[in-house]
C-alpha cells in the first residue's frame, strides 16, 4: 500500500522559519515533490529531491531520508503570501503515478 | 504558451446527469492525469495516460471514464453523476524525460456540484 503523511495545520508568524514534515510508505520510490497550493488556485512546483540530502531555492529548502521515509521543506523568512497548502508527492517506481499527501495548511500570521 | 487548461470552470449537475470535464495542455508533454481534490484527502489520482491512446486506471477510477484521442487533450466523463463525485477536479500533464525532475503542471480545476 502507499500512505503518506503530513500535519494537517501549522501556523507560525511573519519572518520566522518553519518546517513542515511528511513521511511516507509507499511501494516504489523514483522522488519526492512539494507543491504549494493558494486557497481555490492549482498546486505548483516548490523543489524535487530524490537523493538524501537538502536542496536549497532561496527561501526554501526540501530534505529527504530515503532509508527513513522522511522529508521536510523549510521556509524561512516567512512572507503573508506564504499562507497556503503545502502538498508533499511521491513518485512511484514506474514513474507515471504522484501519490499526494493529504497537504499541510500554513498559516502565516503579522 | 497557455500551459494546461481545463473547461468548465464551475459545473452543477442533477443527480443521474452526465458531462465532460476537458483538459488541453500546449506544452507537448506524454503523460497527462486527472484528479480529484476533497477537503482533507488531498489530491486523488482518478485515470491517467502515457500517450495518446492510452489510459490506464488510478487510485479512484469507479464512476469516471477517459479517453486521450489526440497528445494535447485529455477528456473525462461522468456517466452518471452522483453526490459523492461533488469535487474540484484538477487535470496535470507532465513529459517523459529522463532527468526524474519532470514535475507536473496542473490546470485550474474545475469545481463540480452534484445535487
Amino acid at each position: 500500500g502507499q500512505n503518506i503523511d503530513q500535519p494537517t495545520e501549522m501556523t507560525a508568524t511573519e519572518g520566522a522559519i518553519v518546517q513542515i514534515n511528511c513521511t511516507y510508505q509507499t511501494s516504489g520510490f523514483n522522488g519526492l515533490f512539494w507543491y504549494q497550493q493558494h486557497a481555490g488556485e492549482a498546486p505548483t512546483f516548490l523543489s524535487y529531491n530524490v537523493l538524501d540530502g537538502l536542496e536549497e531555492k532561496g527561501r526554501f529548502s526540501s530534505f529527504l531520508s530515503r532509508s527513513k521515509g522522511y522529508s521536510y521543506l523549510l521556509l524561512k523568512e516567512l512572507q503573508m503570501k506564504d499562507s497556503a497548502s503545502y502538498l508533499c508527492a511521491v513518485r512511484g517506481r514506474y514513474g507515471q503515478n504522484f501519490v499526494f499527501g493529504p497537504g499541510t495548511r500554513l498559516s502565516v500570521l503579522p | 504558451n497557455a500551459g494546461v487548461t481545463q473547461t468548465p470552470k464551475f459545473r452543477v449537475l442533477k443527480t443521474g446527469q452526465s458531462m465532460t470535464l476537458l483538459c488541453a495542455q500546449d506544452m507537448n508533454h506524454e503523460y497527462m492525469y486527472w484528479y480529484r481534490q476533497d477537503p482533507g484527502m488531498g489530491l486523488r489520482l482518478i485515470h491517467y495516460s502515457v500517450g495518446e491512446g492510452t489510459t490506464a486506471k488510478g487510485e479512484v477510477p469507479d464512476g469516471y471514464n477517459v479517453s486521450r484521442l489526440k497528445k494535447q487533450n485529455f477528456l473525462l466523463g461522468l456517466e452518471s453523476a452522483a453526490p459523492s463525485q461533488t469535487s474540484v477536479y484538477f487535470c496535470a500533464s507532465s513529459s517523459a524525460g529522463t532527468t526524474g525532475a519532470e514535475t507536473q503542471y496542473f490546470g485550474p480545476g474545475t469545481r463540480l456540484l452534484v445535487l
